[in-house]
């Protein structure tokens, strides 16, 4: 089915590891990005790319990076893991307005 | 600075009846306004969306939403609830402040709970 693919779905880490989200669509859309939601935070914006090979900071950059590897992927990359990493992450495509297509979510737990 | 606020973070209707969820904005220029549902462990879904024309926008699962410059709302509606329709309901805004315009802004989300 045509969307926005996430993996992993689930991930425990321990404080100080890495990895990688991976993100991929198949709507040909131009731009991506990565958001996270929290409980009462409602989703905030980590990083975006407008179109490949172009990203930008979002509202909650910090201790996180991103790549836009091609049109269809772009992943997100914690490099030293912290609790307050601890999320619900998702990665979302648009083309213009027409309204963002949004992944299922990967729930990061950092222990 | 830009923002949107959902100022209940719960509405309780009884299936049937009409519901309202409310979402108000603050940006500069003319607003791109946004909604998105989502349900439990699902990522969200896009609803509607109103960037010009009528004030009344009409969307999926027959949800429309009224554009209010004057109050700068932009509120939810839907004439019947269903029990399917609870859920958690996000408004969004466009943030201009990123270059190329399509970043949105969310506010914190409203759960609706509709009882049969």
């Amino acid at each position: 089915n045509a969307g926005v693919t996430q993996t992993p779905k689930f991930q425990v880490l321990k404080t100080g590891q890495s990895m990688t989200l991976q993100c991929a669509q198949d709507m040909n859309h131009n731009s991506m990005y990565w958001y996270r939601q929290d409980p009462g935070m409602g989703l905030r914006l980590i990083y975006y790319s407008a179109s490949e090979g172009t990203t930008d900071k979002g509202e909650v950059p910090n201790g996180y990076n991103v790549s836009r590897l091609n049109k269809r992927e772009f992943s997100l990359r914690l490099e030293s893991a912290a609790p307050s990493q601890t999320s619900v992450y998702f990665c979302a495509s648009s083309e213009a307005y027409y309204g963002y297509t949004f992944g299922s979510g990967t729930r990061l737990t950092v222990v | 600075a830009q923002s949107v606020a959902q100022p209940e973070d719960q509405v309780n209707v009884a299936e049937g009846n009409p519901l309202t969820v409310k979402c108000t904005y603050s940006v500069s220029g003319n607003p791109y306004l946004f909604w998105y549902v989502q349900y439990p462990n699902r990522g969200l879904q896009f609803l509607l969306k109103y960037i010009t024309g009528d004030n009344l926008v009409k969307g999926s699962y027959g949800f429309e939403a009224e554009f209010n410059k004057s109050q700068t709302s932009f509120h939810l509606k839907k004439p019947s609830a269903l029990v399917s329709d609870s859920a958690l309901y996000f408004c969004a805004v466009r943030d201009i402040k990123h270059q190329a315009g399509t970043a949105l802004i969310f506010g914190k989300g409203t759960t609706l709970s509709v009882s049969s």
